[in-house]
């Protein structure tokens, strides 16, 4: 069964400093990793994803993931923090092999990040 | 172009009552989710629609929870008998289907229900 954990509820970063965003993940087959945004009021928003080929993919905003699998994580980078970056982020997987109808997409329960200026 | 709409935007609902939950996904979409966020958790996997192909309900936590799509584009889901646990942020994604599984979602806004 797929599973994913961001293990930490809230990161509390200064503006200008490196963040990280964990999270690991469980499937049978390759990985599907996605990060996604909701800032406050707002719909989740899209930010990355790693589908197949470098491990290092970059995205919106200025942030990157790295895909590591002998340690199945995939945690979210950025090397300098702005407050605008507070935000609600989920890490999600999904499986590549079929099954039945579709793809399920399996969410983590989300990181609360906290810019300070 | 215009996103994913959902509506009503919020609910409050009585215990018991039904209410329905609608979404209209981006234009040409053929992949429609429905996702479920209570207060402090993460996103819960409710429903998936893959053109005309059968739905994945495997994540309807219950048999008061029902979804369809009707024309391949609007969406409803419907919960019977609402109950306080039920209260929480309703979230509609589509996509556009490309190789399996690597589509990226597109979410609307939600719904925020919430059951007296």
């Amino acid at each position: 069964a797929q599973s994913v954990a961001q293990p930490e509820d809230q990161v509390n970063v200064a503006e200008g400093n490196p963040l990280t965003v964990k999270c690991t993940y469980s499937v049978s087959g390759n990985p599907y990793l996605f990060w996604y945004v909701q800032y406050p009021n707002r719909g989740l928003q899209f930010l990355l994803k790693y589908i197949t080929g470098d491990n290092l993919v970059k995205g919106s905003y200025g942030f990157e993931a790295e895909f590591n699998k002998s340690q199945t994580s995939f945690h979210l980078k950025k090397p300098s923090a702005l407050v605008s970056d507070s935000a609600l982020y989920f890490c999600a997987v999904r499986d590549n092999r079929v099954r039945g109808g579709g793809f399920k997409t399996i969410f983590g329960a989300g990181t609360r990040l906290f810019v300070k200026a | 172009g215009a996103g994913v709409s959902q509506s009503p935007s919020n609910k409050v609902t009585e215990k018991g009552k039904d209410v329905e939950l609608r979404c209209d996904p981006i234009s040409g979409h053929t992949a429609l989710y429905w996702y479920r966020q209570s207060l402090g958790q993460g996103l819960e996997f409710l429903i998936y629609f893959q053109g005309n192909s059968a739905p994945d309900k495997s994540g309807l936590p219950s048999d008061r929870f029902s979804a369809e799509r009707t024309g391949g584009s609007v969406s409803t889901l419907t919960i019977q008998r609402t109950q306080q646990e039920d209260s929480a942020v309703y979230l509609c994604a589509s996509s556009q289907r490309r190789l399996a599984g690597q589509e990226t979602q597109y979410f609307g806004p939600g719904t925020r229900l919430l059951v007296l």
